[in-house]
């Protein structure tokens, strides 16, 4: 599986938009990009999933780059409750093997 | 409510001991899953089972020994061969076929050896 490289944190202002980036440069063709995001001392929450097209749900969008080297994900407008690390995750459909990184721990400021 | 459930929250164990973590689930799900997760780190996967009576390694299984007898139960036992247990762990479901989307974790459990 792709290995993925995230910022270690970043600040977002409440109500404003939260672009978390992930680089995925190795990604094969058949892997998905996951989001997944834990709030302190809980399991983690899936957040979206996308192969090639942009993808969007009620929680967030995903922007993937053309050539699938990177990703976006967006929250569009961040409250305090967003405050969490979010795991950017690569994985072969099908497989059981999803494990998560250090991902980016996002501080929402009041 | 369907969900997973973990037990205990909090767990203290003498070094030395074995010990077993529950984990039980009301999905429906056909896949669960171990993680290890410890201070500023992410998530290590320990084993994983795809169907009742069968279960695979994951990337850290050394010290860490499964069973899956029923559908609904995936208890992991942290033998005295693990050389550092004091950890957060965490157990999930899925629907069964890989689907990365679908995992739900329970709320962990934190075992601290004295």
């Amino acid at each position: 599986d792709a290995k993925t490289t995230q910022p270690p944190s970043m600040d977002c202002a409440e109500g404003r938009a939260a672009n978390l980036p992930c680089n995925h440069s190795t990604i094969s063709g058949n892997e998905y990009v996951y989001w997944y995001r834990q709030i302190h001392s809980q399991g983690p929450q899936y957040i979206i999933h996308g192969l090639k097209n942009n993808e969007t749900n009620e929680m967030a969008s995903l922007i993937i780059t053309e050539d699938r080297k990177s990703s976006t994900l967006i929250l569009p407008h961040a409250t305090l409750r967003d405050t969490a690390v979010y795991y950017c995750i690569a994985l072969e459909a099908g497989s059981y093997q999803l494990t998560f990184g250090k991902g980016t721990k996002l501080s929402v400021i009041p | 409510d369907g969900g997973i459930t973990q037990s205990p929250k909090y767990l203290f164990r003498k070094e030395g001991q074995n010990v077993t973590l529950s984990c039980e689930q009301n999905l429906n799900h056909d896949a669960m899953y171990w993680y290890r997760q410890d201070p500023g780190q992410g998530l290590r996967l320990i084993y994983y089972s795809q169907i009742v009576n069968d279960f695979q390694k994951g990337d850290i299984a050394e010290g860490y020994s499964v069973s899956r007898e029923k559908k609904e139960s995936f208890p992991l036992t942290v033998t005295s061969a693990q050389k550092n247990p004091t950890a957060f762990y965490l157990c999930a479901s899925s629907i069964s076929g890989g689907l990365a989307y679908g995992y739900t974790f329970g709320s962990g459990t934190r075992l601290t050896v004295v």
